[in-house]
Protein backbone atom coordinates (compact mmCIF):
# COMPACT_ATOMS: atom_id res chain seq x y z
CA UNK A 1 0.00 0.00 0.00
CA UNK A 2 2.05 2.70 -1.10
CA UNK A 3 0.13 6.02 -1.07
CA UNK A 4 1.84 9.06 -1.34
CA UNK A 5 5.92 8.19 -2.34
CA UNK A 6 8.33 11.67 -1.86
CA UNK A 7 11.78 11.49 -2.98
CA UNK A 8 14.39 11.84 -2.19
CA UNK A 9 13.70 11.73 1.77
CA UNK A 10 17.54 14.27 1.98
CA UNK A 11 19.14 16.62 -0.19
CA UNK A 12 21.32 18.88 0.31
CA UNK A 13 22.28 21.73 -2.41
CA UNK A 14 24.46 24.62 -2.69
CA UNK A 15 23.09 27.99 -4.05
CA UNK A 16 22.10 28.22 -7.06
CA UNK A 17 21.99 24.36 -8.04
CA UNK A 18 18.47 23.35 -9.36
CA UNK A 19 16.72 19.77 -8.42
CA UNK A 20 13.06 18.35 -8.39
CA UNK A 21 11.56 16.66 -5.63
CA UNK A 22 9.64 14.17 -6.46
CA UNK A 23 5.77 12.61 -5.62
CA UNK A 24 3.69 10.16 -7.08
CA UNK A 25 0.42 8.45 -5.51
CA UNK A 26 -1.25 5.68 -6.35
CA UNK A 27 -5.08 6.69 -5.35
CA UNK A 28 -5.76 7.78 -8.51
CA UNK A 29 -6.24 11.42 -6.60
CA UNK A 30 -7.19 14.12 -8.78
CA UNK A 31 -5.80 16.55 -6.06
CA UNK A 32 -2.23 16.82 -5.32
CA UNK A 33 -0.04 19.75 -3.99
CA UNK A 34 3.36 20.77 -2.33
CA UNK A 35 3.40 22.41 1.70
CA UNK A 36 6.67 23.78 2.73
CA UNK A 37 6.72 23.05 7.08
CA UNK A 38 9.07 25.38 8.76
CA UNK A 39 9.80 25.96 12.43
CA UNK A 40 6.84 28.36 13.71
CA UNK A 41 5.05 28.67 10.45
CA UNK A 42 3.33 25.76 10.29
CA UNK A 43 2.35 23.95 6.34
CA UNK A 44 2.28 26.24 3.85
CA UNK A 45 0.97 26.00 0.55
CA UNK A 46 2.98 26.02 -2.93
CA UNK A 47 1.73 24.89 -5.61
CA UNK A 48 -1.41 22.59 -6.20
CA UNK A 49 -3.30 20.54 -9.09
CA UNK A 50 -6.82 19.71 -9.96
CA UNK A 51 -5.77 17.27 -12.71
CA UNK A 52 -3.40 16.35 -15.62
CA UNK A 53 -2.75 19.45 -17.05
CA UNK A 54 -3.43 22.09 -14.40
CA UNK A 55 -1.48 23.81 -11.71
CA UNK A 56 -2.34 26.77 -10.01
CA UNK A 57 -0.61 28.69 -6.99
CA UNK A 58 -0.74 28.37 -3.72
CA UNK A 59 0.59 30.95 -0.24
CA UNK A 60 4.11 30.71 -1.52
CA UNK A 61 5.06 30.26 -5.20
CA UNK A 62 8.36 32.13 -5.66
CA UNK A 63 11.24 29.86 -6.60
CA UNK A 64 9.39 26.91 -7.49
CA UNK A 65 7.65 25.26 -10.45
CA UNK A 66 5.67 22.14 -10.87
CA UNK A 67 3.64 20.30 -13.72
CA UNK A 68 0.94 17.31 -14.22
CA UNK A 69 1.61 15.67 -17.27
CA UNK A 70 -0.16 12.36 -15.27
CA UNK A 71 -2.71 11.52 -12.56
CA UNK A 72 0.09 9.92 -10.56
CA UNK A 73 2.78 12.36 -10.36
CA UNK A 74 3.11 15.93 -9.42
CA UNK A 75 7.22 16.80 -9.51
CA UNK A 76 8.71 20.38 -7.62
CA UNK A 77 11.17 21.94 -9.44
CA UNK A 78 13.82 24.52 -7.89
CA UNK A 79 15.33 26.11 -10.32
CA UNK A 80 17.39 28.14 -8.94
CA UNK A 81 17.72 27.39 -5.18
CA UNK A 82 17.97 29.62 -2.20
CA UNK A 83 18.71 29.27 1.19
CA UNK A 84 15.53 30.75 2.13
CA UNK A 85 14.22 27.60 0.62
CA UNK A 86 16.13 25.32 3.37
CA UNK A 87 12.83 23.48 4.60
CA UNK A 88 10.82 19.96 5.12
CA UNK A 89 8.59 19.30 1.99
CA UNK A 90 5.47 17.48 1.81
CA UNK A 91 3.66 16.35 -1.01
CA UNK A 92 0.05 15.17 -0.58
CA UNK A 93 -3.12 14.12 -2.34
CA UNK A 94 -6.92 14.10 -2.34
CA UNK A 95 -9.88 13.16 -3.73
CA UNK A 96 -11.98 16.46 -5.32
CA UNK A 97 -15.31 16.98 -3.02
CA UNK A 98 -18.47 18.10 -4.43
CA UNK A 99 -18.67 20.93 -2.70
CA UNK A 100 -15.97 22.27 -4.83
CA UNK A 101 -12.97 21.38 -2.30
CA UNK A 102 -11.28 18.25 -1.26
CA UNK A 103 -11.26 15.37 1.31
CA UNK A 104 -9.09 14.60 3.74
CA UNK A 105 -5.41 14.94 2.67
CA UNK A 106 -3.12 11.82 2.05
CA UNK A 107 0.19 13.01 3.22
CA UNK A 108 4.18 11.64 1.78
CA UNK A 109 6.86 10.92 4.39
CA UNK A 110 8.47 14.25 3.53
CA UNK A 111 11.80 15.68 1.91
CA UNK A 112 14.60 17.78 3.78
CA UNK A 113 16.08 20.20 2.08
CA UNK A 114 19.57 21.91 2.79
CA UNK A 115 20.25 24.73 0.81
CA UNK A 116 24.15 25.96 2.04
CA UNK B 1 -9.57 35.09 3.86
CA UNK B 2 -9.54 31.88 5.93
CA UNK B 3 -7.05 31.41 8.71
CA UNK B 4 -6.56 29.10 11.57
CA UNK B 5 -5.67 29.64 14.74
CA UNK B 6 -4.39 27.28 17.56
CA UNK B 7 -3.30 27.58 20.83
CA UNK B 8 1.13 27.47 20.46
CA UNK B 9 3.06 25.04 22.61
CA UNK B 10 4.96 23.56 23.48
CA UNK B 11 2.29 21.29 26.17
CA UNK B 12 3.51 19.09 28.44
CA UNK B 13 1.74 16.75 30.14
CA UNK B 14 1.41 13.62 32.56
CA UNK B 15 0.16 10.57 31.10
CA UNK B 16 -3.21 10.26 32.24
CA UNK B 17 -4.17 13.73 32.27
CA UNK B 18 -6.61 15.92 30.16
CA UNK B 19 -5.57 17.51 27.22
CA UNK B 20 -7.48 20.60 25.48
CA UNK B 21 -5.99 22.08 22.63
CA UNK B 22 -7.84 25.29 22.01
CA UNK B 23 -8.42 25.93 17.46
CA UNK B 24 -10.77 28.96 16.21
CA UNK B 25 -11.09 29.63 13.01
CA UNK B 26 -12.04 32.35 9.90
CA UNK B 27 -13.56 31.40 7.05
CA UNK B 28 -16.21 32.40 4.32
CA UNK B 29 -19.04 29.71 3.64
CA UNK B 30 -19.05 26.23 5.33
CA UNK B 31 -15.76 24.47 5.23
CA UNK B 32 -14.81 21.46 6.30
CA UNK B 33 -12.58 20.96 9.64
CA UNK B 34 -9.93 18.61 10.60
CA UNK B 35 -6.97 17.78 13.06
CA UNK B 36 -3.64 16.30 12.28
CA UNK B 37 -0.75 14.77 14.05
CA UNK B 38 2.15 14.58 12.80
CA UNK B 39 4.83 11.95 14.72
CA UNK B 40 8.88 12.51 14.84
CA UNK B 41 10.35 12.51 11.51
CA UNK B 42 6.59 11.17 10.00
CA UNK B 43 4.55 13.13 7.63
CA UNK B 44 0.86 14.11 8.67
CA UNK B 45 -1.44 11.74 8.99
CA UNK B 46 -5.62 12.55 9.74
CA UNK B 47 -6.52 12.32 13.11
CA UNK B 48 -10.48 13.44 12.98
CA UNK B 49 -12.77 15.38 10.86
CA UNK B 50 -15.91 17.02 11.27
CA UNK B 51 -18.23 18.24 8.11
CA UNK B 52 -20.67 20.64 9.00
CA UNK B 53 -21.72 22.86 12.36
CA UNK B 54 -22.36 20.16 15.48
CA UNK B 55 -20.60 17.35 13.98
CA UNK B 56 -18.00 15.78 16.54
CA UNK B 57 -14.91 13.79 15.11
CA UNK B 58 -13.29 11.23 17.20
CA UNK B 59 -10.78 8.88 17.08
CA UNK B 60 -8.07 6.91 19.16
CA UNK B 61 -10.08 8.73 22.17
CA UNK B 62 -9.27 12.22 20.42
CA UNK B 63 -12.57 14.26 20.02
CA UNK B 64 -13.56 17.81 18.67
CA UNK B 65 -16.73 19.35 18.06
CA UNK B 66 -17.51 21.65 15.24
CA UNK B 67 -18.88 24.88 16.94
CA UNK B 68 -20.19 27.43 14.14
CA UNK B 69 -21.35 30.18 16.32
CA UNK B 70 -17.66 30.50 18.60
CA UNK B 71 -15.70 29.39 15.01
CA UNK B 72 -14.05 26.96 17.24
CA UNK B 73 -12.73 22.97 16.56
CA UNK B 74 -10.96 22.46 19.90
CA UNK B 75 -8.98 19.24 20.22
CA UNK B 76 -9.87 17.35 23.55
CA UNK B 77 -8.71 13.70 25.27
CA UNK B 78 -9.65 12.68 28.65
CA UNK B 79 -6.56 10.50 29.42
CA UNK B 80 -3.41 10.96 27.27
CA UNK B 81 -0.64 8.53 26.73
CA UNK B 82 3.27 9.13 26.26
CA UNK B 83 2.38 7.80 22.41
CA UNK B 84 -0.14 10.48 21.73
CA UNK B 85 3.54 12.92 21.55
CA UNK B 86 3.12 14.72 18.78
CA UNK B 87 2.74 17.55 16.63
CA UNK B 88 -1.40 18.62 15.85
CA UNK B 89 -2.37 20.74 13.39
CA UNK B 90 -5.93 22.37 12.77
CA UNK B 91 -6.88 22.76 9.31
CA UNK B 92 -9.99 23.86 6.94
CA UNK B 93 -10.99 23.47 3.64
CA UNK B 94 -11.28 26.90 1.32
CA UNK B 95 -11.74 25.58 -1.68
CA UNK B 96 -8.56 23.44 -2.82
CA UNK B 97 -6.36 25.46 -0.34
CA UNK B 98 -6.37 23.39 2.77
CA UNK B 99 -5.33 25.76 5.56
CA UNK B 100 -3.52 24.75 8.95
CA UNK B 101 -2.53 26.37 12.53
CA UNK B 102 0.91 26.83 13.02
CA UNK B 103 0.67 23.17 14.63
CA UNK B 104 0.71 22.42 18.85
CA UNK B 105 3.50 20.32 20.39
CA UNK B 106 2.49 17.52 22.35
CA UNK B 107 4.70 16.30 25.08
CA UNK B 108 3.32 13.08 27.60
CA UNK B 109 5.70 12.34 30.30
CA UNK B 110 5.33 9.17 32.37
Amino acid sequence: NAGVTQTPKFQVLKTGQSMTLQCAQDMNHEYMSWYRQDPGMGLRLIHYSVGAGITDQGEVPNGYNVSRSTTEDFPLRLLSAAPSQTSVYFCASSWKSGRGGTGELFFGEGSRLTVL
Amino acid sequence: GNSVTQMEGPVTLSEEAFLTINCTYTATGYPSLFWYVQYPGEGLQLLLKATKADDKGSNKGFEATYRKETTSFHLEKGSVQVSDSAVYFCALTGSYQLTFGKGTKLSVIP
